[in-house]
């Protein structure tokens, strides 16, 4: 099946400083891959939709200028969280759309990266 | 996208079947109801999708009514490793799609 692999898994940095989560389909090409954030007990909160060759698209009330993505090929997509402060520990998680037995497409999730900013 | 709701929390024991029903009274024509499970610090894994009527798997088996206006999502004989956040989430699922997430049915398996 597909699979979405999602790095680092952990991560732990210095306030002030920026982090880059890398999130590859390893078997399937994805055109658009979702960025999602999740804190404890939490559901996950979409955050971004990331494009391959063009800009992402963000919620209302994510800060693009703090969540750089980009989607420079059709396996790779970065989340850069730039300035990290400690609000900014969460969890990460990266999704891809592929075919489901249903005929619709399904989500298939990297295992996520947990941020940690001291 | 359709508005979801389900249950916040479930309790069933070992052995027992569960069914977790999930609310979408503004579903669409062309959309999907897709079940998604979660275990603490991962990212979800899809169980099952259907559109009507009735779909099973080798884990799950998904009840949908005429109206498509709910869904129920069965587990049979659950065990202590079904412990998870379950979510219900319906869309186009066409293309590339977004999707946003209800709050989940935390479901606990007791021995």
């Amino acid at each position: 099946g597909a699979v979405v692999s999602q790095h680092p898994s952990r991560v732990i940095c210095k306030s002030g400083t920026s982090v880059k989560i890398e999130c590859r389909s390893l078997d399937f090409q994805a055109t658009t891959m979702f960025w999602y954030r999740q804190f404890p007990k939490q559901s996950l909160m979409l955050m971004a939709t990331s494009n391959e060759g063009s800009k992402a698209t963000y919620e209302q009330g994510v800060e693009k200028d703090k969540f750089l993505i980009n989607h420079a090929s059709l396996t790779l997509s970065t989340l850069t969280v730039t300035s990290a402060h400690p609000e900014d520990s969460s969890f990460y998680i990266c999704s891809a759309s592929t075919g489901g037995a249903a005929g619709a497409n399904v989500l298939t999730f990297g295992a996520g990266s947990r941020l940690t900013v001291l | 996208l359709a508005k979801t709701t389900q249950p916040i929390s479930m309790d069933s024991y070992e052995g027992q079947e569960v069914n977790i029903t999930c609310s979408h009274n503004n579903i669409a024509t062309n959309d999907y109801i897709t079940w998604y499970q979660q275990f603490p610090s991962q990212g979800p894994r899809f169980i099952i999708q259907g559109y009507k009527t009735k779909v099973t798997n080798e884990v799950a088996s998904l009840f949908i009514p005429a109206d498509r206006k709910s869904s129920t999502l069965s587990l049979p004989r659950v065990s202590l490793s079904d412990t998870a956040v379950y979510y219900c989430l319906v869309g186009p699922h066409f293309g590339n799609e977004k999707l946003t997430f209800g709050t989940g049915t935390r479901l606990t398996i007791i021995p």
